[in-house]
């Protein structure tokens, strides 16, 4: 069961361009969306995160845009540059009998071509 | 200030056996949560620890198993190993355990089972 649907698997974009990876959710229990940026041979790192109050947050190149209604969010790099290249990775979290249970996406593989 | 470690860094293991991994989240912080990744998909949850108890626990079967010490560092241990369960082995660390805490994720340790 795929509970945080994310899209595309794999992506190519120029350098300057804007790279855009998709994600849908079905558990409307969710409140807290991070996410998550990893190199080859290391753990995820935090990008950056949205609560459902808000439908945009943006951090220099980086903006989540979030819709509630449609159970849907996106990240968006702009001027997207070669050192983006790596794999990103959507996430939903929801308080779960006082802990916090993360539920990943598949992941996206992003590689910027000079 | 490091941040989380894990140990070891690969494990080649044969069907059958144990394995024991080993993560010492960052100073101060209380929580620790183990994921399992495995190669193209994102990270599952496994466990919650916080404060030495277990807070939460994905969908994996009873032959994992895990436990927090009073320095907060934590255990993961799998029995009876399956070829399905070579993977990355992922831990992360947050101050809390709470909503919307920032999870440190370590480099991961890659399990090979044979």
């Amino acid at each position: 069961q795929q509970q945080v649907k994310q899209s595309p698997q794999s992506l190519i974009v120029q350098k300057g361009g804007i790279s855009i990876i998709n994600c849908a959710y079905e558990n409307t229990a969710f409140d807290y969306f991070p996410w998550y940026q990893q190199f080859p041979g290391k753990g995820p790192a935090l990008l950056i995160a949205i609560r459902p109050d808000v439908s945009e947050k943006k951090e220099g190149r980086f903006t989540i845009s979030f819709n509630k209604s449609a159970k849907q969010f996106s990240l968006h790099i702009m001027d997207s540059q070669p050192g983006d290249s790596a794999t990103y990775f959507c996430a939903a979290s929801r308080e779960a009998g006082g802990y916090q249970k993360v539920t990943f996406g598949i992941g996206t593989k992003l590689q910027v071509i000079p | 200030d490091a941040g989380v470690t894990q140990s070891p860094t690969h494990l080649i293991k044969t069907r059958g056996q144990h394995v024991t991994l080993r993560c010492s989240p960052i100073s101060g912080h209380k929580s620790v949560s183990w994921y399992q990744q495995v190669l193209g998909q994102g990270p599952q949850f496994i466990f919650q620890y916080y404060e030495k108890e277990e807070r939460g626990r994905g969908n994996f079967p009873d032959r994992f198993s895990a436990r927090q010490f009073p320095n907060y560092s934590s255990e993961l241990n799998v029995n009876a190993l399956l070829l399905g369960d070579s993977a990355l082995y992922l831990c992360a660390s947050s101050k809390e355990k709470g909503w919307g805490e920032t999870q440190y994720f370590g480099p991961g340790t890659r399990l090979l089972v044979l």
